[in-house]
């Protein structure tokens, strides 16, 4: 069974700084990875999808980066902004199946 | 576009009572899904359809129903509704098959007391 777990589930810094969160699954099979945002009270927005043959996809000041082979993503964040704050939730689609196996989430404080 | 909506926002429900949550979406998307979202915990599948007509269950189905008679409107239906069914539910669609991204409706937050 897809288990997938995010390191750290809450994350502090400073306004400026760069970070990463980090995602890992246990089984290797994916046919892609998304990472989403929510903010309290509200649904997912969908921020990045890297396919199973893709290494990394860019948007703005976020990357994603996925490992297939050693079951990894990170999610890059550059030069973080308060606006920034929200829990973010990684997801992985099995082959074939048309369902998200999703992680616990990392949620992120940015400080002024 | 409004994209996914879902309808009510917010419910208490007494124990054993029946309720529909109702999803849509205007992207003509052939796929839809429900989710539960518990405190702390990632977002559980408990039925997604591929299409008008057609539905199937996911990792926690039981207590719920679904049915997909257009391709527009994807209902939950909780009958006899239990403590365990407090939770946040997310409606979500994607286009189909391919790496398409899912979109998420804002959730309906359920209360059963």
């Amino acid at each position: 069974k897809q288990e997938v777990t995010q390191i750290p589930a809450a994350l502090s810094v400073p306004e400026g700084e760069n970070l990463v969160l980090n995602c890992s699954f246990t089984d290797s099979a994916i046919y892609n990875l998304q990472w989403f945002r929510q903010d309290p009270g509200k649904g997912l927005t969908s921020l990045l999808l890297i396919q199973s043959s893709q290494r990394e996809q860019t948007s703005g000041r976020l990357n994603a980066s996925l490992d297939k082979s050693s079951g990894r993503s990170t999610l890059y964040i550059a030069a973080s902004q308060p606006g920034d704050s929200a829990t973010y939730l990684c997801a992985v689609e099995e082959g074939g199946s048309e369902k998200l196996v999703f992680g616990k989430g990392t949620k992120l404080t940015v400080n002024p | 576009n409004a994209g996914v909506t879902q309808t009510p926002k917010f419910r208490i429900l007494k124990i054993g009572q029946s309720m529909t949550l109702q999803c849509a979406q205007d992207m003509n998307h052939n796929y839809m899904y429900w989710y539960r979202q518990d405190p702390g915990m990632g977002l559980k599948l408990i039925y997604y359809s591929v299409g008008a007509g057609i539905t199937d269950k996911g990792e926690v189905p039981n207590g719920y129903n679904v049915s997909r008679s257009t391709t527009e409107d994807f209902p939950l239906r909780l009958e006899l509704a239990a403590p365990s069914q407090t939770s946040v539910y997310f409606c979500a669609s994607s286009y189909g098959e391919g790496p398409y991204e899912q979109y998420f409706g804002p959730g309906t937050r359920l209360t059963v007391t």
